[in-house]
């Protein structure tokens, strides 16, 4: 099985600014995806990013992007110039086969 | 498009009922995976129907099963419901190439059951 493990319960970033929320996961496999998903109060889980593991880049999705680093199991997202509607729960993710565990979340506020 | 969507939005139940809710997938997609998310807590896999088979299950009881019809819907059936069986239920749809998928999942918006 795998673990992923979120540490920050809570993160609060000032509007326009940068925020980085950490991720670490545990895994055996060697062929495995990671991503961040975005949860809003509305409940509806939005992917905002995904990382194959076998790429050695890092993912970016215009203000979003990924520190991965491989060897130490650690995953996390960055997100730049903040804005009031990235206020969510966002839960880190791994995925093999057709599993996928998630880590507790990490709610996020956006101060205007 | 049509997004993944799920039945009822909300459902109140009471300790040894029954339950089924409802998902359908995403157009296109022919997986469907099932979530239970606690309060609080990230959701946990319960189980994923490829080709109308269960093709993979989390640490959930046999009480716990599900269905996957020919057009790729599917149902999750709870038996003998218990208290702790209360959270948010997410439903989410990916398209398969084969037994193992690394494809994105879309969500739909969940139901939420309350056992009293």
């Amino acid at each position: 099985a795998q673990t992923v493990t979120q540490s920050q319960p809570e993160m609060s970033v000032q509007e326009a600014e940068t925020v980085t929320l950490s991720c670490t996961y545990d895994t055996s496999e060697s062929d495995y995806y990671l991503f961040w998903y975005k949860q809003p109060p509305s409940r509806q889980m939005i992917l905002v990013i995904r990382q194959e593991a076998y790429k050695q880049q890092n993912a970016t999705e215009n203000r979003f992007s990924v520190n991965f680093q491989k060897a130490a199991k650690s995953f996390s997202l960055k997100i730049s110039d903040s804005q009031l509607g990235d206020a969510a729960m966002y839960f880190c993710a791994s995925n093999t086969g057709n599993q996928f565990y998630f880590g507790t979340g990490t709610s996020l506020t956006v101060i205007p | 498009e049509t997004g993944v969507t799920q039945s009822p939005t909300h459902l109140i139940k009471t300790r040894g009922q029954q339950v089924t809710l409802r998902c359908s997938s995403q157009s296109g997609h022919n997986t469907v995976s099932w979530y239970q998310q606690a309060l609080g807590q990230g959701p946990q896999f319960i189980f994923q129907y490829y080709r109308e088979e269960e093709n993979g299950r989390g640490n959930f009881p046999p009480r716990f099963s599900g269905l996957q019809f020919p057009n790729y819907s599917s149902e999750l059936n709870v038996n003998a419901l218990e208290l702790d069986d209360s959270a948010l239920y997410l439903c989410a749809s990916s398209l398969q190439r084969g037994a193992r998928s690394y494809n994105e999942q879309f969500f739909g918006p969940g139901t939420r059951l309350t056992v009293l």
